[in-house]
């Protein structure tokens, strides 16, 4: 079936950049998303890209997809303890059968 | 505010009984899911609704679990015969049409002893 996979743990230096990896294996995704995830709170979608884009950048963010490898990754620049959470990549579509799945969240950890 | 709700926020409960798990969606979203999220696991899909309708219920665990969403609004998660090993996070989500944005709820920890 179909699958999203990330590594499970990410420490940074605080003002480095972060790069957080994500695979999947349903090359009908329509989208792909990266959620954060903070302590005791719920999901929040940090950025979304297009199956039909190749890289999609929001301020710290930058997205980068790999439709051949089915790679997805994140990039935050300058990154801050305020930046430590779990971040989760999904993927969805909606032609055939509906799905919306999440990988299994990357815990980032940002030492001062 | 107006986000996604979520009640009640934790629930413990004994082994065996019957608990029920509420949200309350956006005004005007009209899809709704429900997830699950185990200590140091990622979130397992549990069902999603289009409206009323859910259309695929294979994500539920098993027979003890339904859901129900009445007037396109409010859903209800309900367990029954609650097994310790559906202790979890439950967190339900809506969006105004599939495949968007999904908005989270705070969710409801669930403990059963």
């Amino acid at each position: 079936g179909e699958d999203v996979e990330q590594s499970l743990f990410l420490s940074v230096r605080e003002g480095d950049s972060s790069v957080i990896n994500c695979t999947y294996t349903d090359s009908s995704s329509t989208y792909l998303y990266w959620y954060k995830q903070e302590p005791g709170a719920g999901l929040q979608l940090l950025t979304y890209i297009f199956s039909n884009m190749d890289m999609k950048q929001d301020q710290r963010l930058t997205v980068l997809l790999n439709k051949k490898d089915k790679h997805l990754s994140l990039r935050i620049a300058d990154t801050q303890t305020g930046d430590s959470a779990i971040y989760f990549c999904a993927e969805s579509t909606t032609s055939g059968t509906y799905k919306y799945i999440f990988g299994t969240g990357t815990r980032l950890k940002v030492l001062a | 505010g107006a986000g996604v709700s979520q009640s009640p926020s934790n629930k413990v409960t004994e082994k065996g009984k019957d608990v029920e798990l509420r949200c309350d969606p956006i005004s005007g979203h009209t899809a709704l899911y429900w997830y699950r999220q185990s200590l140091g696991q990622g979130l397992e899909f549990l069902i999603y609704f289009q409206g009323n309708s859910a259309p695929d219920k294979s994500g539920l665990p098993s027979d003890r679990f339904s859901a129900e969403r009445t007037g396109g609004s409010v859903s209800t998660l309900t367990i029954q015969r609650t097994q310790q090993e559906d202790s979890a996070v439950y967190l339900c989500a809506s969006s105004t049409g599939l495949a968007g944005e999904q908005y989270f709820g705070p969710g409801t920890r669930l403990t059963v002893t």
